[in-house]
């Protein structure tokens, strides 16, 4: 069974600060896995993926996430926080068999920014 | 292109009733996932249906089911409702045959059993 574990269920930095929100994943497959973000009242976005290719992916909105098959991590970065930051951002796993569009989510990480 | 259309967002119900949301993928999308995300559970896959028949499910009780339409719409129903089974309920659509795991999701309906 694949799961993933989001180290921090909230985080808090200062605009312009470094963000990093942890995930570590659990697959006894290749995984694909994926970072989502959710602003409040609404659905969840794509940020990235990595799904075998380039082990650093790099999203939308400034952030990337490097692949660390040795450490079982995937963990969210960004240089530079900005207030429009502020959501909810989920890590997910679906193993790479064909046709499998389930994803299993880790618990989120609500990223606070302060000003 | 139009997203992912998910209706009503809200409502209220009280226990036992039943209750069917809908949700309106993105055009030419043929998968349609559902999942329930509550405070203390997450975020959980309830199933996927692609072209009309269910290819995944998760979890959840027999009370809990779906269907999709030939035009990739889908429902879920979920009947005698329980206090529990207030929630956020998304859909998301993909084209279902990339295994590109990118899912695009509604804004989902938002269910409160009194």
């Amino acid at each position: 069974a694949q799961s993933v574990t989001q180290l921090g269920s909230h985080v808090s930095v200062s605009e312009g600060a470094l963000v990093l929100l942890r995930c570590n994943y659990s697959s006894s497959v290749p995984p694909y896995l994926f970072w989502y973000v959710q602003y409040p009242n609404q659905g969840l976005q794509l940020l990235l993926k990595y799904t075998s290719a380039a082990t650093l992916v790099k999203g939308i909105n400034g952030f990337e996430a490097e692949f660390k098959k040795s450490e079982t991590s995937f963990h969210l970065t960004k240089p530079s926080a900005h207030m429009s930051d502020a959501a909810e951002y989920f890590c997910a796993v679906s193993d790479s068999n064909f046709g499998n569009e389930k994803l299993t989510f880790g618990t989120g990480t609500r990223l606070t920014i302060i000003p | 292109k139009a997203g992912v259309t998910q209706t009503p967002r809200y409502l209220i119900k009280t226990r036992g009733q039943q209750v069917t949301l809908s949700c309106s993928p993105i055009s030419g999308h043929r998968s349609v996932s559902w999942y329930q995300q509550t405070p203390g559970q997450g975020l959980q896959f309830l199933f996927e249906y692609f072209s009309e028949t269910q290819r995944n499910k998760g979890n959840f009780p027999g009370r809990f089911s779906g269907r999709q339409f030939s035009n990739s719409r889908s429902e879920m129903n979920v009947s005698t409702l329980e206090l529990g089974d207030s929630a956020l309920y998304l859909c998301a659509s993909s084209s279902g045959t990339s295994n590109s795991g990118e899912l695009f999701f509604g804004e989902g309906s938002r269910l409160t059993v009194l």
